[in-house]
């Protein structure tokens, strides 16, 4: 079945540095991925979506200039977290559309758990 | 802006009993609507996909129906066990803002006493 890889699953890194997550679809295209963040007993927040080949588009609220977002091709979209500090702690999921054979559906990354120290 | 509500936010129930967990949205213009189950710590498991031409879909003891028109879905779980003890989400997928895009609600907390 469909499967995205979300890589790396953890991540501590120190105050002010960049860390870089991955989610790759890998054996279907997504021209659409999602990417979200979720706090500690929350739900799900979107952060943005990731259309291939253009821009994200951002939720309200999320800085588009922190959160760098590419999606280069159609299996790979990346989330960048620029310049780090601990509050943006969190669980990062991504998720990929798949619309093979006119089906639509959503397959989701295991997230990423961030610590910034 | 499509918003997504489920109620109740926390359920426990002893173990054997069937159980419903209530999802609606505001926008019914949906592509499709997927339950989901976290468990603590873990990513999502996808539990059932409706696609917004469909009813419903069953899985096991899991039964999921969609009424567009009302913007409401039910996910029915029969015969409750303690493993299914977690939280369950349901999103929806839409077209808002000239792109696709995905609302999850905020979750139902699900606790099987056995």
């Amino acid at each position: 079945g469909a499967v995205v890889s979300q890589h790396p699953s953890r991540v501590i890194c120190k105050s002010g540095t960049s860390v870089k997550i991955e989610c790759r679809s890998l054996d279907f295209q997504a021209t659409t991925m999602f990417w979200y963040r979720q706090f500690p007993k929350k739900s799900l927040m979107l952060m943005a979506t990731s259309n291939e080949g253009s821009k994200a588009t951002y939720e309200q609220g999320v800085e588009k200039d922190k959160f760098l977002i590419n999606h280069a091709s159609l299996t790979l979209s990346t989330l960048t977290v620029t310049s780090a500090h601990p509050e943006d702690s969190s669980f990062y999921i991504c998720s990929a559309r798949d619309r093979t054979g006119g089906v639509d559906s959503l397959h989701f990354g295991n997230g990423t758990r961030l610590t910034v120290t | 802006k499509q918003e997504v509500t489920q109620i109740p936010a926390a359920l426990s129930v002893p173990e054997g009993e069937n159980l419903v967990l209530n999802c609606s949205f505001t926008d019914s213009a949906i592509y499709n609507l997927q339950w989901f189950r976290q468990d603590p710590g873990k990513g999502l498991t996808s539990l059932l996909l409706i696609q917004s031409s469909q009813r419903e879909q069953t899985s096991g003891r899991l039964n999921a129906s969609l009424d567009k028109s009302s913007g409401r879905s039910t996910l029915y779980i029969a015969a409750s066990q303690p493993g299914d003890s977690a939280t369950y989400l349901c999103a929806v997928l839409y077209s808002g803002a000239g792109s696709y895009q995905l609302t999850f609600g905020k979750g139902t907390k699900l606790s099987v006493i056995p």
